[in-house]
Formats: C-alpha cells, structure tokens, sequence
C-alpha cells in the first residue's frame, strides 16, 4: 500500500522569504502526486497535481512541485510567501488507475511579518 | 457550480447518542469519498463509494461507523453509540476524475 510522509509538522517563515515543504512518498508502483492547501474554517483546495510528463508542475497561487521518482518525493515550492499563504499544506498519492487518495499528516506553514 | 455541501456545519452530541452527517456531492461527480481529520491526525480515509460499485469501506474504524449513497447522489455517514475519540472534523470529497472537492466538513464534538 502507498503512504506519504510530510517531514515538517510546521514551517515558520518571513513574508517574502521562500519556503519548501517536504513530502516523500512510498508506493511500488507508479503513482499520481498531489498538493491540497486547507485555509482555516475550510474545506481542502487543490494546489497541484502530477500525473505524468514534466516532472516540474505549477500550481495556483505561485507554488510548484517537483516529482523526484528516485528519491520518490514531491516537495513544495514557492520563491516568495505572502501573509495569505498562511495554511496547512497536504501531500497526497493515489496509484495510477485508482481515485483513492491517502494524505500525509499535513504541514501548517505560519508566515510572520 | 454549486460546491460539496455539508451539514451540519458543527455538531455536538452526548457520548452514546447516534449521529447522521449528510453530504451532497456536486451534481454529476460519480465519486464520493469521507475523510477524518483529527488534530494532529491528518486526513484518515474512511469510506469511497464509486458509481454503482460495491463501497470501498476499507478505512471504517469500526462497525459503529456507516455510510450510505442513495441514488449516487446524496451520502449520510452514521456513527451508532458516539465515543469521545469520534471527536474530529468529517470531510467530503467529490470527483469526476482524479481532483478531489472537497465540502467544509462537520465539525464533530462528544461531550
């Protein structure tokens, strides 16, 4: 069965510094990668997802991804963070042909002034 | 388009009292998916109805858990003789490929 690891439980950065949130993966097979942003109060939005091709992927709100199927991790990226980024982030993997998703433990990414 | 809806937003029962938490999937998504989020738990997987398929129940934590989608729409999550550690915010999802939406979730609390 695959998991996923997020590596950071919470990030604190500056406004404006950039940041990367970790996420490794486990799976034996290949497998669609994904990143979930959850605002306060609310429910899970889509930030990115990898399904095939470039390995780099863009997402909404400046962040991107990286797909590394040697070191089978997913981190996210963004070169500039503003207050509004402040949000937990959730890594998750389904396989290939299949819709179930499993989520890592989220990181809450704080931005200070 | 109208979004995942849940209700009701925020619930509190009494430990041992049954509880219903409803979802309505945005219209014409085949797939329907309830997490758990517990804090410090991340999302836990609890059932996936897909079409007219048999459930995937794989992640009930126990018989006390339920779910229901009637006429692939429509899905109420049953927990019988609520415990404490059912505490948590109840999340549902819907998908017509692999991109979840997910609905705001219901707000769980057993005193």
């Amino acid at each position: 069965a695959q998991s996923v690891t997020q590596l950071d439980s919470q990030v604190p950065v500056f406004e404006e510094a950039p940041v990367e949130l970790r996420c490794n993966y486990s799976s034996s097979v290949s497998v669609y990668l994904f990143w979930y942003v959850q605002y306060p109060n609310q429910g899970l939005q889509l930030l990115l997802k990898y399904l095939s091709g470039s390995t780099l992927v863009k997402g909404i709100n400046g962040f991107e991804a990286e797909f590394n199927k040697s070191q089978t991790s997913f981190h996210l990226r963004k070169p500039s963070v503003h207050i509004s980024d402040t949000a937990e982030y959730f890594c998750a993997v389904s396989l290939q042909g299949a819709q179930k998703l499993v989520f890592g433990q989220g990181t809450r990414l704080t931005i200070n002034p | 388009g109208a979004g995942v809806s849940q209700s009701p937003s925020n619930k509190v029962t009494e430990k041992g009292k049954d509880v219903e938490l409803r979802c309505d999937p945005i219209s014409g998504h085949t797939a329907l998916y309830w997490y758990r989020q517990s804090l410090g738990q991340g999302l836990e997987f609890l059932i996936y109805f897909q079409g007219n398929s048999a459930p995937d129940k794989s992640g009930l934590p126990s018989d006390r858990f339920s779910a229901e989608r009637t006429g692939g729409s429509v899905s109420t999550l049953t927990i019988q003789r609520t415990q404490q550690e059912d505490s948590a915010v109840y999340l549902c999802a819907s998908s017509l490929g692999v991109t979840l939406h997910f609905g705001n979730g219901t707000r769980l609390t057993v005193t």
